[in-house]
Parts: C-alpha cells; sequence; structure tokens
C-alpha cells in the first residue's frame, strides 16, 4: 500500500515569505507527527495529531509555526514569515494510534530560507 | 526528561564485517520503547529495529541485532555481514509507554560500509 507522501520534496524561500509543507499519512492512520531536521538540533519533535483530538503544539518552536490536519487525514505545517534558522528537513510521520504503534515516516520536505 | 545520545557521529565498516553502534539513554521511567532508525540518502526513516524495556531477551531482525542494557541504560545496535546497502545515518530513539508517541532521537551516527 501507499506510504507517507510529503510535498514538495524541495523547497527554497526568501526570507520572511510564508510556507506550507503537506503530509499524506497512511490511510486509516490516525496519529500523525511532524519532526524537524536540522544541523545542529538533530531531530526534534513539533506537533501531534490524534484523531479528533486538540493537537500536542509543545514542539513547535514559535508562533510563526503552525499546523492543522483536515478530516483526520491530510496535514500542512506552515511556516510565517520564515527566517534562515528555519532551514532544515521536516519530517512527517503516521501510526495507527498514537503511543508506541510504529510511526512510518514520508520522505521529508527539505526548506531553504535565502 | 530523557535524552537519547549517540556518541560516535562516523563510523566505518568492511563489507561483510561486523559493526557495533552505541546508544545510551538516561529516562526515570520503567516502561519504554527503544529503536534504532536508518536514514539513506533518501532521508526516508525505516525502522531497522525496537525493543521494549520490560523484555529481557534481545530483538533481533535478520541480521540487525541489539545489546539492551536496562541498568546500565545501554542499547547498541550491532550489524553482522554489512552489506553495501546498510551505509546510512541511523538513529536511536526513545518513546515511554503511556505518552502519546513522539520520539527522542539521538544526534545519529553515519555509517560508512567499503567495498
Amino acid at each position: 500500500g501507499a506510504g507517507v507522501s510529503q510535498s514538495p520534496s524541495n523547497k527554497v524561500t526568501e526570507k520572511g515569505k510564508d510556507v506550507e509543507l503537506r503530509c499524506d499519512p497512511i490511510s486509516g492512520h490516525t496519529a500523525l507527527y511532524w519532526y524537524r531536521q536540522s544541523l545542529g538540533q538533530g531531530l526534534e519533535f513539533l506537533i501531534y495529531f490524534q484523531g479528533n483530538s486538540a493537537p500536542d503544539k509543545s514542539g513547535l518552536p514559535s508562533d510563526r509555526f503552525s499546523a492543522e490536519r483536515t478530516g483526520g487525514s491530510v496535514s500542512t505545517l506552515t511556516i510565517q514569515r520564515t527566517q534562515q534558522e528555519d532551514s532544515a528537513v521536516y519530517l512527517c510521520a503516521s501510526s495507527f494510534q498514537g503511543g508506541t504503534y510504529e510511526q512510518y515516516f514520508g520522505p521529508g520536505t527539505r526548506l531553504t530560507v535565502t | 526528561a530523557q535524552t537519547v545520545t549517540q556518541s560516535q557521529p562516523e563510523m566505518s565498516v568492511q563489507e561483510a564485517e561486523t559493526v557495533t553502534l552505541s546508544c545510551t539513554y538516561d529516562t526515570s521511567e520503567s516502561d519504554y520503547y527503544l529503536f534504532w532508525y536508518k536514514q539513506p540518502p533518501s532521508r526516508q526513516m525505516i525502522l531497522v529495529i525496537r525493543q521494549e524495556a520490560y523484555k529481557q531477551q534481545n530483538a533481533t531482525e535478520n541480521r540487525f541485532s541489539v545489546n539492551f542494557q536496562k541498568a546500565a541504560k545501554s542499547f547498541s545496535l550491532k550489524i553482522s555481514d554489512s552489506q553495501l546497502g546498510d551505509a546510512a545515518m541511523y538513529f536511536c530513539a526513545y518513546n515511554s509507554v503511556g505518552s502519546q508517541g513522539n520520539l527522542i532521537f539521538g544526534k545519529g551516527t553515519k555509517l560508512s560500509v567499503k567495498p
């Protein structure tokens, strides 16, 4: 079956612009995670969605970052007024449920802010 | 807070040989899971192996096995009969039982395989 997909694969944007990153989880997976992978910080948790519950936004680094998940499926991560320190690979993962169910990762979006 | 440490930024192994990647972690919890993920240049993280803390037996998946030392909070990955396709970044990760599941990762070890 289809895995987790993310788009775009690569995104180059100018400082100050807004960007949207998309994640399509595996069908039937109720849990969805966003992580950020940067050279300086390694892999960091950003946000977690579980079904129709309120998301856990505790990992978002600033209020310029937001995410939504429509219909319990597709998720969009939005970064407003991008800064150079936002340059990173943004990974999305989904799992059947939260907790210790195996997480399946997408190929990520490489964001470069110039 | 839980932390995961990988002390080897880079490792190298000859094809067909065995290599061990190190990982230590810190937690006050007694029930948790530990994982090794592989990230090839394609960027897609792939689960290699997982270990449940309450299980004393070390997990094994084909050529991959772990040495889980709960008291020492150590979780190393052994790759036997290394293949060129094993070249990748390897990340150790932690997840506590009862949590929502967000993984805590180490910084990673870059493994090179020499033909």
